[in-house]
Parts: structure tokens; sequence; C-alpha cells
């Protein structure tokens, strides 16, 4: 079946320093792979979602790239700020043409000076 | 831009009492959504509805829950009879579906007492 997997729970980083949250999945097919960002107290945003043509998608300063090799979509950033502390899902559409929409469990990042 | 909107946005009620959650989703989308949130964790999927009907749902989806959506109103999440544990913050969301991100609403904070 299709799922998808947050290795890290918990990341806490230094401001100014990278950042890069891991994320692969598991599809029969050819999904679509998405970031969705959740600030306290809010509802989950959208922030990114992979392209069919391999190009990079980019928000606010954080990028992902689809690698069907390795099955992957990290989320990256070339500098953290603390406003970037917030609850981050990945997310997966299998693209059979039925919409189903699979989240992993989530990393809370946590940005300090 | 479209919103998803849930109300009301906070309910209390005591346990054993029957709650709806309803959520107004964008006008032109074709699937719904509910996902759970206890307090400090992740986001946890429900259920998900298209042409009236259930597609999948969760273990979390407990035989007491139910959604409906009559007439294209208000797609609403019932419980029936509530317990302590579905304290939690309730999120719907929508997508026009063929691999579109949905959009959340700002969540329904359950509390049984």
């Amino acid at each position: 079946g299709d799922s998808v997997t947050q290795t890290e729970g918990l990341v806490t980083l230094t401001e100014g320093l990278p950042v890069m949250l891991n994320c692969t999945y598991q599809s029969t097919y050819s999904p679509f792979l998405f970031w969705y960002v959740q600030h306290l107290n809010e509802a989950p945003k959208l922030l990114l979602k992979s392209f069919t043509d391999n190009k990079r998608p980019e928000h606010q300063g954080f990028h992902a790239t689809l690698h069907k090799s390795s099955s992957s979509f990290h989320l990256q950033k070339s500098s953290a700020q603390l406003s970037d502390s917030a609850l981050y899902y990945c997310a997966l559409s299998p693209n059979t043409g039925y919409q189903n929409f699979y989240f992993g469990k989530g990393t809370s990042l946590t940005v300090i000076p | 831009g479209p919103k998803v909107l849930q109300i009301p946005s906070h309910q209390i009620i005591d346990m054993g009492q029957m709650v709806t959650l309803n959520c107004d989703p964008v006008s032109n989308h074709l699937y719904f959504y509910w996902y759970k949130q206890i307090l400090g964790q992740q986001m946890e999927f429900l259920v998900n509805f298209y042409n009236g009907k259930v597609m999948e749902k969760s273990k979390l989806f407990k035989d007491q829950f139910s959604v409906e959506r009559p007439d294209g109103s208000y797609f609403t999440l019932k419980i029936q009879p509530t317990a302590l544990e579905d304290s939690a913050v309730y999120f719907c969301a929508s997508s026009q579906g063929q691999n579109q991100a949905p959009l959340f609403g700002e969540g329904t904070r359950l509390s049984v007492l």
C-alpha cells in the first residue's frame, strides 16, 4: 500500500543552520508528494508540491526534490529562521485517478537562537 | 482565496452526549476529509468521503463516528456517544481531486468532560 515515512519526530536547530527534514515513501504508482506546515494552534497549510517534470518546487526559502530512484522528497532550507519552528508533514497522493491522501507522522522543528 | 470553514471553533460537551462537527468545504471541491489531532501530537487520518460515500476510514474511525453531506450542504462528523478520548482538534479538509492538495479548515476543538 501507499505510505509516507518521516524518520525524525523532533529536530532542534540553531538559527542560521541548514534544515533538512527527511521524507521517504512507498507507492505502487508515480505519486505526487507534498509538504505541509502547521504552526502552533493553526491549520496545516500547503508548503510545497512536487512537479511531474522534475522541477524543484520552492516556497518561503524551502525546497524539495522528488527522487524516484530513492523514493524520497526531503525538505530543505539553506538557513533556518526562528519563525520556521512548526510541525512539518510530508504527504502523498497516489495518482491513481482517485484522490486519496496519506500523511506521514510529522516532524516537529524547533529553531533556537 | 477559497476557505474551508468549520463550525463551531470550540465545543464542550459531556461524555455520552452526541456531537456534530460541521464543515463548509470549498464549493467546487469533490473530496472531503476528517483528521484528528490530540493536543501536542501528530495529525491522524479519520475518513475520506467522495460522491456521497465513505471511501476509506482508519481504525480511529470508531463505530460511534459517522459522516455525511446531505444535498451538498455541510460535511458533518457525528460522534454518538462521545467518550473522553474523543477530546481533540478535528480538522476538515477538501480538495478538487486529481492530485490536488487538500485545503484545511481551522479546526474544531472538542472537549469531552
